[in-house]
C-alpha cells in the first residue's frame, strides 16, 4: 500500500492563479481531511469528509472548495491564490473516528 | 466547536531527562486523544492515543495520561534521546472525526 499520497510537493503560485491540490488513498478509508500548518498556528482543518459524496467545512474554510466523488480521492482547490495561503498542506485518512489518522507527505504551497 | 491548547511551545532538555507536554480541551464530548511526532520536513505521525474511558497508556519511554473531569492530558516521554528532537501534537476529537490539534511543542534534546 502506497497509503496517503499528495501531489505535488511543492507548488509555487502568483496572486489570483487557481489550482488543485491532489490527495488519494489506496487504504479503502471513509475519512479524509485537509489540514493547513503554519508555524507556531498547529494543524488547522480546512474541509474533511467522512465518505464519498459527503465534505463539510471545518475551522478554516474560505478560499478552498472540496468534492470527494470516490472513496480514494480528495482533491483541494484553491479558487483564487492569496499570499495568506502559503502554507504547507496536509491531506490525511482514517477508516473511521477515533481511529488512528494517517497522513500524505504533505504540499508546500507559495504565493507570491 | 473544539479547541485545545497546548503547553510549552518549546522545551529543551538534556538526554536522558524526562520531557512533559500538556493539553487542554474544550469539548466534554471528546472521546479520543492522538499524540503525533513530526520530525523536520517530514508528515507528521502517530506515537500513542489514548480514549476516554482509559486515565493512562504507556508504550516503552512514553507515556499518556487523561483527566476527563479537568479536560487535561499530558505526554510524559522519559529518558530522552537526541532522536526524540521533533514537534510533538496533541489533538481531540469527538465524533466525525474533526481532530482539532494543538499549537505544537518543539523539544530539543541536547546531547
Amino acid at each position: 500500500n502506497a497509503g496517503v499520497t499528495q501531489t505535488p510537493k511543492f507548488q509555487v503560485l502568483k496572486t489570483g492563479q487557481s489550482m488543485t491540490l491532489q490527495c488519494a488513498q489506496d487504504m479503502n478509508h471513509e475519512y479524509m481531511s485537509w489540514y493547513r500548518q503554519d508555524p507556531g498556528m498547529g494543524l488547522r482543518l480546512i474541509h474533511y469528509s467522512v465518505g464519498a459524496g459527503i465534505t463539510d467545512q471545518g475551522e478554516v474554510p474560505n478560499g478552498y472548495n472540496v468534492s470527494r466523488s470516490t472513496t480514494e480521492d480528495f482533491p483541494l482547490r484553491l479558487l483564487s491564490a492569496a499570499p495568506s495561503q502559503t502554507s504547507v498542506y496536509f491531506c490525511a485518512s482514517s477508516y473511521s473516528d477515533g481511529i488512528e489518522a494517517f497522513f500524505g507527505q504533505g504540499t508546500r504551497l507559495t504565493v507570491v | 466547536g473544539e479547541n485545545v491548547e497546548q503547553h510549552p511551545s518549546t522545551l529543551s532538555v538534556q538526554e536522558g531527562d524526562s520531557a512533559v507536554i500538556k493539553c487542554t480541551y474544550s469539548d466534554s464530548a471528546s472521546n479520543y486523544f492522538p499524540w503525533y511526532k513530526q520530525e523536520l520536513g517530514k508528515r507528521p505521525q502517530l506515537i500513542i492515543d489514548i480514549r476516554s474511558n482509559v486515565g493512562e497508556k504507556k508504550d516503552q519511554r512514553i507515556a499518556v495520561t487523561l483527566n476527563k473531569t479537568a479536560k487535561h492530558f499530558s505526554l510524559h516521554i522519559t529518558e530522552t534521546q537526541p532522536e526524540d528532537s521533533a514537534v510533538y501534537f496533541c489533538a481531540a476529537t469527538a465524533a466525525g472525526n474533526k481532530l482539532t490539534f494543538g499549537g505544537g511543542t518543539r523539544v530539543l534534546v541536547k546531547p
